[in-house]
């Protein structure tokens, strides 16, 4: 069974600018949560969708938002790039939300210059 | 507002020894509580949650609502443990929207 994949790995942006960064879950998994690690705030939790809806979200400002597609590929982005978005942003997906069999994926390596 | 800490960053043991990785949260209700675990070049895994009971890879954890603790305890660590660990909390019976705690890089040594 393949596993969670990011793409694109690493990106290097400058500030104000926006990005779109991709993930796909595990076939059958409907959940897709989304998290940012950085070396100052640790892991922080984004938000999660389930069948294309948002259903929970942490405490981030608007200019990050998410979507989830049919096949629960889910997208974020986040707009207005600022330097304090450099960070490693992480997905994972579950078959039904919550921490149990959940999936993370390798990772996009987001750089705002 | 939920809060966990780490106290911390790094614990150095040798094989063999026991270890306790630390984690104390703030919380007014119930939490649910977790282990995650991230050995070199791989992605971050479930490790435990307090409701389970479980022991994983040798691991255990028990919620201490007293204490407000949920250290992971090893009675012998092995050198395979070396890894990052963290610690998160969630609201229990609710969404899992988790907070997580910095982190405590384990090495043991040979």
């Amino acid at each position: 069974k393949a596993g969670v994949t990011q793409t694109p790995r690493y990106l290097i942006k400058t500030r104000g600018q926006q990005v779109t960064l991709s993930c796909s879950p595990i076939s059958g998994h409907r959940s897709v949560s989304w998290y940012q690690q950085t070396p100052g705030q640790g892991l922080q939790f984004l938000f999660e969708y389930f069948s294309e809806t948002q259903r929970n979200k942490g405490n981030f400002p608007g200019r990050f938002s998410g979507r989830q597609f049919s096949n629960s590929r889910s997208e974020m982005n986040v707009s207005t790039l600022e330097l304090g978005d450099s960070a490693l942003y992480l997905c994972a997906s579950s078959l039904t939300g919550g921490p149990n069999e959940q999936f993370f994926g390798p990772g996009t390596r987001l750089t705002v210059l | 507002a939920q809060r966990v800490t780490q106290p911390e960053k790094l614990l150095s043991v040798f094989k063999g020894a026991p270890v306790e990785l630390k984690c104390n949260y703030s919380y007014s209700g119930s939490p649910e509580l977790f282990w995650y675990v991230q050995y070199s070049r791989q992605r971050l895994q479930l490790l435990l949650r307090h409701i389970s009971r479980e022991s994983i890879k040798g691991f255990t954890a028990d919620l201490n609502k007293g204490e407000t603790s949920f250290h992971l305890k090893k009675p012998f660590a092995q050198e395979e443990d070396s890894a990052m660990y963290y610690c998160a909390l969630s609201v229990s019976g609710g969404s899992y929207i988790p907070t997580f705690g910095r982190g405590t890089s384990l090495i043991v040594h040979p």
